[in-house]
């Protein structure tokens, strides 16, 4: 059964660093990997999404990557800021049965 | 407008009562899923449907039942409502073919009393 454990389950930083969100899975058969955003009380916005064929994604100042065989997935933001506070989710999508099967997300605050 | 829209977006009711959540988009996905959101537990799959003749149950189905009226619409229903089915409901779609990306919809918060 596919788990997938998001590290750390809350993070504070301040402004204009670096960080990095991780996430893992027990199965590596995988069809995707999405990134999400979801702030509080609204819908989830997709990021990046990455193939099980590719090795990352980028989009502005977010780098999305993917080692399948180790079954880890980082989510990479330069140069933080405060809107960027929020929860982010990973989930995979499974090739058996097409399920997709969510983390527990990250809570990031970033202070000004 | 928003792609992917549910209604009611909050809802109050009591134990034993029928409740219905309905969810639209104009995306033209066939592929369309149900989640409840519960803190600390991520998002979990209730329902999901890749056409309009295909229904299958996710990971936590028992107490819920779904229709797919039709490709545009997805509704999920609680016969009987029970507390602990209080949460955050989600309706979400996928293309179904190359990314498969899903798009959410903003939310139904439930609360059973």
């Amino acid at each position: 059964k596919q788990e997938v454990t998001q590290i750390p389950a809350a993070l504070s930083v301040p402004e204009g660093e670096n960080l990095v969100l991780n996430c893992s899975f027990t199965d590596s058969a995988i069809y995707n990997l999405q990134w999400f955003r979801q702030d509080p009380g609204k819908g989830l916005t997709s990021l990046l999404l990455i193939q099980s064929s590719q090795r990352e994604q980028t989009s502005g100042r977010l780098n999305a990557s993917l080692d399948k065989s180790s079954g880890r997935s980082t989510l990479y933001i330069a140069a933080s800021q405060p809107g960027d506070s929020a929860t982010y989710l990973c989930a995979v999508l499974n090739t058996g049965g097409f399920k997709t099967i969510f983390g527990a997300g990250t809570r990031l605050f970033v202070k000004a | 407008d928003a792609d992917v829209t549910q209604t009611p977006r909050n809802r109050i009711t009591k134990t034993g009562k029928r409740i219905m959540l309905e969810c639209s988009q104009t995306k033209g996905h066939d592929r369309m899923y149900w989640y409840r959101q519960d803190p600390g537990l991520g998002l979990r799959l209730i329902y999901y449907s890749f056409d309009v003749k295909d229904i299958n149950k996710g990971e936590i189905s028992d107490g819920y039942s779904v229709s797919r009226q039709a490709q545009a619409k997805f509704s999920l229903s609680l016969e009987s409502a029970i507390p602990n089915q209080t949460a955050l409901y989600f309706c979400a779609t996928g293309r179904g073919s190359g990314r498969d990306e899903q798009f959410f919809g903003p939310g139904t918060r439930l609360t059973v009393l």
